[in-house]
């Protein structure tokens, strides 16, 4: 099982419409967590980090669940430009920082 | 501005040879990483570096060397002992070890 796993996608999705990653974790002594976005042939570019009280940041939503050990973005009011991948990392204490994969996310007109 | 350089964008390596990529950060951060990204899946830490001349293996360090002489630089050498060595190779630097990252725009590596 991979430390840190996400839903590939893709997900493929109209305009405005709200869509949700979820990301697992297995480190139960993880302290850190991020989401990137990374476009095709690009550098990953932070997006959020990820507090367990949530924020927020305009249509943008990260949540954290310790308990269940999983983090989520929530994307409100898709637009065009917010197709990419979205990489999700794990920090645990003094350790090293772990990506998934990464989820795929198209946004069509 | 501040920012992460690597250089060059993309580097063809032949057999046998050794390649070396450059990472370069002007930020005043204390570490630096380096990663390999394969198509389709997530970064894989090669090597990092908390400090000047020290630095230490990630999970994939076999055919790979680093120095850093120097604060700012983080140079990454391909061996001829890293047998598939194509991939994109990102270089990032944080301000305190595992805080934010910030990449460089990578390096494309392939084989002729």
């Amino acid at each position: 099982r991979k430390e840190v796993e996400q839903d590939p996608g893709p997900f493929n999705v109209p305009e405005g419409a709200t869509v949700a990653f979820n990301c697992t974790y297995s480190n139960s002594a993880s302290q850190s967590f991020f989401w990137y976005r990374q476009d095709c042939r690009k550098e990953p570019k932070l997006l959020m980090s990820v507090y367990s009280s949530g924020n927020e940041d305009g249509r943008f939503t990260a949540q954290l669940n310790r308990a269940s050990q999983y983090i989520s973005l929530l994307i409100r009011d898709s637009k065009l430009s917010d197709s990419a991948t979205y990489l999700c990392v794990v920090t645990a204490n003094a350790g090293k920082s772990t990506f998934g994969d990464g989820t795929t996310l198209t946004v069509k007109p | 501005d501040g920012g992460i350089t690597q250089s060059p964008k993309y580097l063809f390596r032949k057999e046998g040879q050794n390649v070396t990529l450059s990472c370069e950060q002007n930020l005043n951060h204390d570490a630096m990483y380096w990663y390999r990204q394969d198509p389709g899946q997530g970064l894989r830490l090669i090597y990092y570096s908390q400090i000047v001349n020290d630095f230490q293996k990630g999970d994939i360090a076999e055919g790979y060397s680093v120095s850093r002489e120097k604060k700012e630089s983080f140079p990454l050498t391909v061996t001829s002992a890293q047998t598939n060595p194509t991939a994109f190779y990102l270089c990032a630097s944080s301000d305190r070890f595992n805080e934010k990252l910030f990449f460089g725009s990578g390096t494309q590596l392939s084989v002729l």
